[in-house]
C-alpha cells in the first residue's frame, strides 16, 4: 500500500520549454501533496505543498508563476516548469499524505529534468 | 531552519553498527527517517511523535529525545542494503500543513 507514481521519470527539454511532471496516488486518497526539489549529493528542499481544490502554498524563494501546480483531486497534482532554463534541470520529487496522526509522506521515484 | 544531520558521512563493514543524529534549533511535532538510494526516491523508515519515544524494527531503531530536539537513528549489525543516504524530516507544530524539512544527510556506505 502507500504507492506513488511520477510520470516522466526522466525529461530533456530545450530551454525555453515548458514541461508538465504529474504526481498519482495509487492506492489511496492524498489530502495533501508535497513537491521537493534536489540537487546532487544534497537534501530534499520542499518546494511548495499543494491541498486538493485549493491553491499550493510555495516556501519562500520559490517562483509560483515559475512552478506551477494543480491538485485536481485526491489522487493526482501536477506540477509545471514554465519557461524552462539550464539551472531548472534537477531531480524532482513529490510525495503525497493522507492527514492522519502520523502525517507520514509517501514519495514518488522522482521525475530528472534537463534544460538544454 | 534545516536540521543538522552528523555524521556527514560514515563507511562501515557489514556486521558494524552505525549511529545518525538529528538535530534542531527547537522543539518538534515528530521526527520521520528516511533511506534514499542514488537516483531513487526515499523511502519511509519510521516515525517518532512522543518526547523520550524509542521504535524500531528488525536491526533499525530511533530515538527522539525528552525536548524534542534531537533524535538518533540507530542501525545495527549493518548489512550492505543499508547503504544510502539517510535523511530525517522534521514536522512543526503540526497544526496546519504537515510539511517536513528534510535534514542535511548522512551518506552510509556498508563494505563488504
Amino acid at each position: 500500500g502507500a504507492v506513488v507514481s511520477q510520470h516522466p521519470s526522466r525529461v530533456i527539454c530545450k530551454s525555453g520549454t515548458s514541461v508538465k511532471i504529474e504526481c498519482r496516488s495509487l492506492d489511496f486518497q492524498a489530502t495533501t501533496m508535497f513537491w521537493y526539489r534536489q540537487f546532487p549529493k544534497k537534501s530534499l528542499m520542499l518546494m511548495a505543498t499543494s491541498n486538493e481544490g485549493s491553491k499550493a502554498t510555495y516556501e519562500q524563494g520559490v517562483e509560483k508563476d515559475k512552478f506551477l501546480i494543480n491538485h485536481a483531486s485526491l489522487t493526482l497534482s501536477t506540477l509545471t516548469v514554465t519557461s524552462a532554463h539550464p539551472e531548472d534541470s534537477s531531480f524532482y520529487i513529490c510525495s503525497a499524505s493522507l492527514r492522519g496522526v502520523t502525517d507520514t509522506q509517501y514519495f514518488g521515484p522522482g521525475t530528472r529534468l534537463t534544460v538544454l | 531552519q534545516q536540521p543538522v544531520q552528523s555524521p556527514q558521512a560514515v563507511i562501515l563493514r557489514e556486521g558494524e553498527d552505525a549511529v545518525i543524529n538529528c538535530s534542531s534549533s527547537k522543539a518538534l511535532y515528530s521526527v520521520h527517517w528516511y533511506r534514499q538510494k542514488h537516483g531513487e526516491a526515499p523511502v519511509f523508515l519510521m516515525i517518532l511523535l512522543k518526547g523520550g519515544e524509542q521504535k524500531g524494527h528488525e536491526k533499525i531503531s530511533a530515538s527522539f529525545n525528552e525536548k524534542k530536539q534531537q533524535s538518533s537513528l540507530y542501525l545495527t549489525a549493518s548489512q550492505l542494503s543499508y547503504s544510502g543516504t539517510y535523511f530525517c524530516g522534521t514536522g512543526g507544530s503540526g497544526g496546519a500543513t504537515n510539511k517536513l524539512i528534510f535534514g542535511t544527510g548522512t551518506l552510509l556506505a556498508v563494505q563488504p
